[in-house]
């Protein structure tokens, strides 16, 4: 069974820095590209970043762009977020999500999610 | 990246059929077939009901269905159940490899 475990959340000041962490089990790490998304409270979905199976492919959401960074670890089969100038607006849960290839990648999978709060 | 265009909500009896539309434009839902739906109760994660347009993964029931035509994909939900009222949200592959959400649409079964 395919399991996703958020970690890292929490209270950060307006212009802080937070890293989020993702360990998935049940699947071969190295094989799929990962993504975030995130919501804020009671708002929609919002996607944020993209990272291909090796890692040196990504992608950003515009409101993102330049704040954060998307990494992994595949030795450590982790996926990480690192989160800089943390702005008010950046208070979400953030969920990992696992990508499957048909004749594109599609995300499958999504963890239970991890929340950050923004706030002095 | 705009936020694709979906109606707030929509509703149903019991046994009806209700879709949900997700609006993009030649950038992203009219140019790809790269477009997922999800369904969110509420407190949960998001779970996968559409992928690529057309697809449905293992498990989910054929009452589910998606389609699209232009810049506009659509779901289809045949046989409305109780269990079936949740959030569902429209996703869509972009021009600049980046990906977009739909606004989001809240289907309630009366």
């Amino acid at each position: 069974e395919v399991q996703l475990l958020e970690s890292g959340g929490g209270l950060v000041q307006p212009g802080g820095s937070l890293r989020l962490s993702c360990a998935p089990s049940g699947l071969t790490f190295t094989s799929y590209a990962m993504s975030w998304v995130r919501q804020a409270p009671g708002k929609g979905l919002e996607w944020v970043s993209v990272i291909s199976t090796s890692g040196d492919d990504t992608h950003y959401a515009d409101s993102v762009k330049g704040r954060f960074t998307i990494s992994r670890d595949n030795s450590k089969k982790t996926l990480y977020l690192q989160m800089n100038s943390l702005r008010a607006e950046d208070t979400a849960i953030y969920y990992c999500g696992k990508g499957t290839y048909s004749s594109s990648w599609y995300y499958d999978y999504w963890g239970q999610g991890t929340l950050v709060t923004v706030s002095s | 990246q705009s936020a694709l265009t979906q109606p707030p909500s929509v509703s149903g009896s019991p046994g009806q059929s209700v879709t949900i539309s997700c609006t993009g434009t030649s950038s992203d839902v009219g140019s790809y077939n790269r477009v997922s739906w999800y369904q969110q109760p509420p407190g949960t994660a998001p779970k996968l009901m559409i992928y690529e347009v057309t697809n449905r993964p293992s498990g989910v029931p054929d009452r589910f269905s998606g389609s699209k035509s232009g810049n506009t994909a659509s779901l289809t939900i045949s046989g409305l159940q109780a269990e079936d009222e949740a959030d569902y949200y429209c996703n869509s592959y972009t021009s600049n490899s980046t990906y977009v959400f739909g606004t989001g649409t809240k289907v309630t079964v009366l």
